[in-house]
């Protein structure tokens, strides 16, 4: 099925490891977004891509770093995890910026704990 | 500026009511307010959107009003149905923010047979 795919689903990070969040669309969407979702919080914005090669910070980037290496592919790096980090993360991807039409499409998200 | 205020945080209503929630914006050079629908463990997807040259959009059950004036907007959900309930998104983008969307900071609706 056509969409956004996150891996892992869920991990249990220590304080001060490294991970990658892994995120991949096959509509070959020029636009991608990296969200993490706190209770109460709603959806705030890490680091966005307007195309292969092209990235930015959001709102919230601090301890956060992303590339873009392919129109498919968006990872999240998280360095030196701290336990301000814990959130559900979701990629997202647009075929335009507004994502006027047929939306952000999301993926099902990665649950982070950092411990 | 970039702030989308969203109320209540929490919404019980019983089986065919009416649901209602509402955003309200401050940065005028905003011009498209999507509503996103986010079902546990799932990622949010889009439910509805206006653009401010029309004051009410409908869709099935699913209703949009907006008051540019006032900067604000509201969803309302009609005959609200247990598989209604869900966490709502009220969202909003503008030039002035690259297009990318801001989203409010949800509502938990809760429908009770």
């Amino acid at each position: 099925n056509a969409g956004v795919t996150q891996t892992p689903k869920f991990r249990i990070l220590k304080i001060g490891q490294s991970m990658t969040l892994q995120c991949a669309q096959d509509m070959n969407h020029n636009y991608m977004y990296w969200y993490r979702q706190d209770p109460g919080m709603g959806l705030k914005l890490i680091y966005y891509s307007v195309g292969a090669g092209i990235t930015d910070k959001g709102e919230v980037p601090n301890g956060y770093n992303v590339s873009r290496s392919t129109t498919e592919d968006f990872p999240l790096r998280l360095e030196l995890a701290a336990p301000s980090q814990t959130s559900v993360y979701f990629c997202a991807s647009s075929y335009s910026p507004q994502g006027s039409g047929y939306g952000y499409t999301f993926g099902s998200g990665t649950r982070l704990t950092v411990v | 500026q970039q702030q989308v205020k969203q109320s209540p945080q929490s919404l019980i209503v019983q089986k065919g009511g009416i649901s209602i929630i509402n955003c309200a914006y401050e940065n005028t050079a905003f011009d498209y307010f999507p509503w996103y629908q986010q079902f546990p463990g799932k990622g949010p997807a889009l439910l509805i959107a206006i653009r401010p040259d029309v004051s009410e959009k409908k869709e099935g059950r699913f209703t949009i009003s907006f008051n540019k004036s006032a900067k604000q907007f509201s969803l309302h959900i009609m005959d609200s149905q247990p598989g209604d309930s869900a966490t709502y998104f009220c969202a909003a983008s503008g030039k002035s923010s690259g297009d990318k969307l801001t989203f409010g900071t949800g509502t938990r609706l809760a429908v009770r047979p």
